[in-house]
């Protein structure tokens, strides 16, 4: 398996610009998960799905951001629009309903915004 | 919500020796807690985890343990090598939700 997919892996933007984030996770994994990483705050969890619904995104941080998984193998975070302080590495992770409970990352995608 | 601290911040130790990690948990419905290590620019990746009804585990030179009353687990690394050296998370599930709740991190440094 090729693991959970993030593009793109570095993208660099403009204040107020839109940016798309993407995710593919491991086939057969039912979770999806958002992460955001800074060094202020450490892996913070944005928002998750289990079989495509999203259960919890009460870290989403405001109104701006928004995420979507319009299938099994697909997802999106979208920030719109960007501000400065967006600027971070975000991961996504994936993981299984079954018994083991690890959730394996994708490379993440390192944003700037400028 | 859950609430997970993780000591020290920064841990340098000389090749060979032992490094431990240590976090609490706030929510004694929590279950499950793995250990991730990440190096610089990488993804975080599992390197150990436990469930609440063991109280230690071990893989070669890294072990896991869990005191489930005073709700806090331990990361033990013994003879430490340089390429140990990167940052520890610690984190936790609670019951039968998938969320995980991660520490602050560890930087750990390996001298040669």
């Amino acid at each position: 398996d090729a693991g959970v997919i993030q593009s793109p892996r570095h993208e660099v933007t403009e204040m107020g610009q839109e940016v798309t984030l993407r995710c593919k996770p491991i086939s057969g994994h039912d979770y999806l998960f958002w992460y955001r990483q800074t060094m202020m705050r450490g892996l913070e969890l944005l928002i998750y799905f289990n079989n495509n619904v999203p259960i919890d995104d009460s870290g989403m941080p405001e109104d701006r951001f928004s995420a979507k998984m319009p299938n099994a193998s697909f997802s999106t975070l979208k920030i719109q629009p960007s501000e400065p302080r967006d600027s971070a590495v975000y991961f996504c992770a994936s993981t299984t309903s079954g018994g083991a409970l690890e959730q394996y990352f994708g490379p993440g995608t390192r944003l700037t915004v400028t | 919500g859950e609430n997970v601290e993780q000591h020290p911040s920064t841990l340098s130790v000389q090749e060979g020796d032992s490094a431990v990690i240590k976090c609490t948990y706030s929510d004694s419905a929590s279950n499950y807690f793995p250990w991730y290590k990440q190096e610089l620019g990488k993804r975080p990746q599992l390197i150990i985890d436990i469930r609440s009804n063991v109280g230690e585990k071990k893989d070669q030179r890294i072990a896991v343990t869990l005191n489930k009353t005073a709700k806090h687990f331990s990361l033990h690394i013994t003879e430490t090598q340089p390429e140990d050296s990167a940052v520890y998370f610690c984190a936790a599930i609670r019951g039968s939700a998938r969320q995980l709740t991660f520490g602050s991190g560890t930087q750990l440094t390996v001298l040669p």
